[in-house]
């Protein structure tokens, strides 16, 4: 079992460059989110999905696009890359929604380092 | 919206027990509470779960009083290693989609 997997570790993008964080989960599960942590920061929540093909926005959802064609994997897209989205990105999964009982355990890739010059 | 409270950093020495309080007013019915760890340049990782009363595993207790608005995580004679920041997450049920709300957490440092 690998667990949830990231790729890359590091990036560094120009402004206005577009990319994929792609991130990836063994673990059967149908539930899937993004976060980025600004340093110093909590989490916040950028997209999630509740199942193959079902997206919706999070938090701060604005500049990223995300699709899960697969229960396995769910990458997200910087449509053009800005300073602001210097960040640390972490993708997670677990069984069932979070918060919503015993079997919502959210397990957190590595994450990806992304800095916007 | 199901929103957490906790203080921003705690200091605590070698071998003491850590007691963290998170404050969820608005906590929902079904709403489960949750605890995670973070070390630094690495992800968070569950320490503990509960919806009421009390719950211990090997690595910490949560005891959430009746009325659940809040929660507090126990961690008994912490070490060095346990330096890290300890979120408390909600379950949060919005416009029909469900998103969990991870605030500042709190930071947790143990000296020697």
């Amino acid at each position: 079992n690998a667990g949830v997997t990231q790729t890359p570790k590091f990036q560094v993008l120009k402004t206005g460059q577009s990319m994929t964080l792609q991130c990836a989960q063994d673990m059967n599960h149908e539930y899937m989110s993004w976060y980025r942590q600004d340093p110093g920061m909590g989490l916040r929540l950028i997209h999630y999905s509740v199942g193959a093909g079902i997206t919706d926005q999070g938090e701060v959802p604005n500049g990223y696009n995300v699709s899960r064609s697969t229960t396995e994997d769910f990458p997200l897209r910087l449509l053009s890359a800005a300073p602001s989205q210097t960040s640390v990105y972490f993708c997670a999964s677990s069984y069932s929604t979070p918060g919503q009982g015993a079997l919502d355990t959210q397990y957190f890739g590595p994450g990806t380092r992304l800095t916007v010059l | 919206l199901a929103k957490t409270t906790q203080p921003i950093s705690m200091d605590s020495y070698e071998g003491q027990e850590v007691n963290i309080t998170c404050s969820h007013n608005n906590i929902a019915t079904n709403d489960y509470i949750t605890w995670y760890q973070q070390f630094p340049s690495q992800g968070p990782r569950f320490i503990i779960q509960g919806y009421k009363t009390k719950v211990t595993n090997e690595v910490a207790s949560l005891f959430i009083p009746a009325d659940r608005k809040s929660s507090t995580l126990s961690l008994p004679r912490v070490s060095l290693s346990d330096t890290a920041v300890y979120y408390c997450l909600v379950g949060d049920d919005y416009t029909g989609g469900f998103k969990t709300i991870f605030g500042a957490g709190t930071r947790l440092f143990v000296k020697a």
